[in-house]
């Protein structure tokens, strides 16, 4: 069992539909990471937080953790969001490195 | 501009042979790391380094070396030891710390023919 499970592994979605992409993390952790991978390969940072929620224009990403628990959220998708999203923890141990979840395939079909 | 550069984004080499991929930083970031990537697999961590002239382990650092000379630069070195070398391969790059956000480079796409 990986230490961070994202689901689902792949998601299709039509233009303009609200999307949720799952994070649960079996370690204690100080900070949890969401990413953006387009399919030329680059990584961009979407948000790092450690309590509640952070919001970032259509991107919404909330973290529980009692539950041990994260969501990305999508409003209002479009074709420019498919893009493969990662969760990835801060250990409380760990120092400076990230634990990586699968990733997830998003694609928004116009 | 401040960022994360990879030299080359294609790389092609025979089986056998060494190869070195760049990483250079200019974010004056003391933390550097770099990453492996498969298909339908998270990202694994190859090796580590925190501070100049020292680095550490990560994952799966069996086949690869690296050096950190100096604070921009963070090369890596796949040798012929590597059983499987046909990846992806990020760089990334943070401040030392539990609030250090990685930031990535463009990646490298190894091919071993």
């Amino acid at each position: 069992k990986n230490e961070v499970e994202q689901s689902p592994q792949n998601l299709t979605a039509q233009e303009g539909e609200f999307i949720t992409i799952n994070c649960s993390y079996s370690v204690g952790i100080s900070a949890l990471h969401w990413l953006q991978q387009h399919p030329g390969g680059g990584i961009v940072s979407l948000f790092m937080l450690s309590s509640g929620k952070k919001k970032h224009g259509r991107l919404i990403a909330t973290i529980n953790i009692q539950e041990k628990h994260s969501s990305l959220h999508i409003t209002a998708s479009h074709p420019r969001d498919s893009a493969v999203y990662i969760c990835a923890a801060l250990g409380e141990t760990s120092g400076s490195r990230l634990t990586f979840g699968e990733g997830t395939q998003l694609t928004v079909n116009p | 501009d401040g960022g994360i550069t990879q030299s080359p984004k294609y790389l092609f080499r025979k089986e056998g042979q060494n190869v070195t991929l760049s990483c250079e930083q200019n974010l004056n970031h003391d933390a550097m790391y770099w990453y492996r990537q498969d298909p339908g697999q998270g990202l694994r961590l190859i090796y580590y380094s925190q501070i100049v002239n020292d680095f550490q382990k990560g994952d799966i650092a069996e086949g690869y070396s690296v050096s950190r000379e100096k604070k921009e630069s963070f090369p890596l070195t796949v040798t012929s030891a590597q059983k499987n070398p046909t990846a992806f391969y990020l760089c990334a790059s943070s401040m030392v710390g539990l609030w250090g956000e990685q930031f990535f480079g463009p990646g490298t796409r190894l091919t071993v023919l």
